[in-house]
């Protein structure tokens, strides 16, 4: 079967580091995404890793082991807004379709 | 710049009533165009996908459906909606390294 997944929820600090985990299992991988979902809203693109090895974008980094079937979404100067719900996806199948599957997400609770 | 819309943003409906949610891409041609559906609680699901016009492919059973009448123009339909339809209908665009979501439509059926 496929499966994404990430811990349910998370608690750090304002200025902190924090890193989300996600493993997965599918049939064919194309890549892995992380989005951004702040209650209510819609998911915000993040980054998109379909090599090994780490992404920097900013404050916000991701990791790749396809080996491993492993990733990772690291935040940096974590700020009261990055409180939101981080969701793990996997672009399986045909390469062509592009069809992701999500994990559940993580939801991340800044505190002061 | 690309931009996805999407509407209504929220819409209330009786069980058993039908339904139409439009979405429109501009500045790009020939996407390929997403409907996913999140509820309450729960992960996003993809329902239907489509990598060309006329060109639907459905991901799972169930009481909806979808066109592609147009290039940028992708609608998600059903002829009466059961209360399970409930949830956050979210359209999205793909390029190479990108998946896009539109803002999305909060359904409620009643």
């Amino acid at each position: 079967g496929q499966n994404i997944d990430q811990p349910t929820e998370m608690t750090a600090t304002e200025g902190a580091i924090v890193q989300i985990n996600c493993t997965y299992q599918t049939s064919g991988f194309n890549g892995l995404f992380w989005y951004q979902q702040h209650a209510g809203e819609a998911p915000t693109f993040l980054s998109y890793n379909v090599l090994d090895g780490l992404e920097e974008k900013g404050r916000f980094s991701s990791f790749l082991s396809r080996s491993k079937g492993y990733s990772y979404l690291l935040l940096k100067e974590l700020q009261m807004k990055d409180s939101a719900s981080y969701l793990c996806a996997v672009s399986h199948g045909s390469s062509n379709t592009g069809k992701l599957i999500f994990g559940q997400g993580t939801t991340l609770q800044v505190k002061p | 710049s690309q931009t996805i819309h999407q509407w209504p943003a929220t819409l209330v409906q009786p069980v058993g009533s039908p339904l139409s949610l439009e979405c429109t891409v501009e500045g790009t041609s020939n996407p390929n165009l997403y409907w996913y559906r999140q509820a309450a609680g729960r992960g996003l699901q993809l329902l239907f996908y489509s990598v060309g016009i006329g060109q639907i492919s459905s991901e799972v059973p169930q009481n909806l459906s979808a066109s592609r009448p147009q290039d940028r123009q992708f609608i998600l339909s059903s002829k009466k909606l059961l209360l399970s339809d409930s949830g956050f209908y979210l359209c999205a665009w793909s390029a190479s390294g990108g998946q896009y979501f539109g803002p999305g439509t909060r359904l409620t059926v009643t």
